[in-house]
C-alpha cells in the first residue's frame, strides 16, 4: 500500500517536444505530491509539487495533472531540451505541517532528450 | 535558501575501516534529516530519520550497529559506517526538513567505494 508506481522506466524525446511520466499510488492517506530531478552524481532537487485539493499545477515548461479518483499523477515537460536529460522521480507523502515525513519514491524515468 | 551540504562527496576506504558522512543545513534548522543509501540506476532507499537530540528510527532491514546516525544539532546530522565492506559501497544522500514546513532538501550525496 505504500509504494509508488511510476513509468515509464526510461523516455527518449526530441527536442521541442513533449515529455510525459506517470505516476499511480494506492495509500490514500497521501497528500502531497513532489517530483525530483536528478542529474548523475547529485543529489535529487525538488521540481514541483502538488497537493490533491488541485487537478493541475504549472511552474514554466513543468506541469503535474493530478487525478485523485484515479490516484494518478503525471509531470509533462514542455518543450524539452537536452538540458533536461536527468533521472526524474515522483514520490508521495503524508503531509502535516511542523511534522517531518517519510517520502515513498517511484522507480524513476531516465529522460534522454535528442536534438 | 535552503541548502544541503555533504561531506565528503567522494571517499574511499579499505575493508574493514568506519567512515563518517556529515549532512549540514547551511541556512536554516531541520529537525530531521533523513538518510538514503542509492544504487546505481535505482530508486532512493530511505535507511533511518535522524531527529534533533534524540535516537534515529531505522527502516526495517537496515542494521543500526553497522550504520550510526547522530543528530547532535540543529544543522547537523552524521552517518558513520562501521567496519564497512565492499557491498557497503553506494551514494549515500541524506535530506533535511525545515523547521515548520514538510518539504525536504537533499544534499548533493556522497559516493563511498570500501576496497
Amino acid at each position: 500500500q505504500q509504494q509508488v508506481k511510476q513509468s515509464p522506466q526510461s523516455l527518449i524525446v526530441q527536442k521541442g517536444g513533449i515529455s510525459i511520466i506517470n505516476c499511480a499510488y494506492e495509500n490514500t492517506a497521501f497528500d502531497y505530491f513532489p517530483w525530483y530531478q536528478q542529474f548523475p552524481g547529485k543529489g535529487p532537487a525538488l521540481l514541483i509539487a502538488i497537493r490533491p485539493d488541485v487537478s493541475e499545477k504549472k511552474e514554466g515548461r513543468f506541469t503535474i495533472s493530478f487525478n485523485k479518483s484515479a490516484k494518478q499523477f503525471s509531470l509533462h515537460i514542455m518543450d524539452s531540451q537536452p538540458g533536461d536529460s536527468a533521472t526524474y522521480f515522483c514520490a508521495a507523502t503524508v503531509f502535516f505541517s511542523g511534522t517531518a515525513s517519510k517520502l515513498t519514491f517511484g522507480t524513476g524515468t531516465r529522460l534522454q532528450v535528442t536534438l | 535558501g535552503a541548502v544541503v551540504s555533504q561531506h565528503p562527496s567522494r571517499v574511499i576506504c579499505k575493508s574493514g575501516t568506519s567512515v563518517k558522512i556529515e549532512c549540514r543545513s547551511l541556512d536554516f534548522q531541520a529537525t530531521t534529516m533523513f538518510w538514503y543509501r542509492q544504487f546505481p540506476k535505482k530508486s532512493l532507499m530511505l535507511m533511518a530519520t535522524s531527529n534533533e537530540g534524540s535516537k534515529a528510527t531505522y527502516e526495517q532491514g537496515v542494521e543500526k550497529d553497522k550504520f550510526l546516525i547522530n543528530h547532535a544539532s540543529l544543522t547537523l546530522s552524521t552517518l558513520t559506517v562501521t567496519s564497512a565492506h565492499p557491498e557497503d559501497s553506494s551514494f549515500y544522500i541524506c535530506s533535511a526538513n525545515r523547521l515548520s514546513y514538510n518539504e525536504q532538501f537533499f544534499g548533493p550525496g556522497t559516493r563511498l567505494t570500501v576496497l
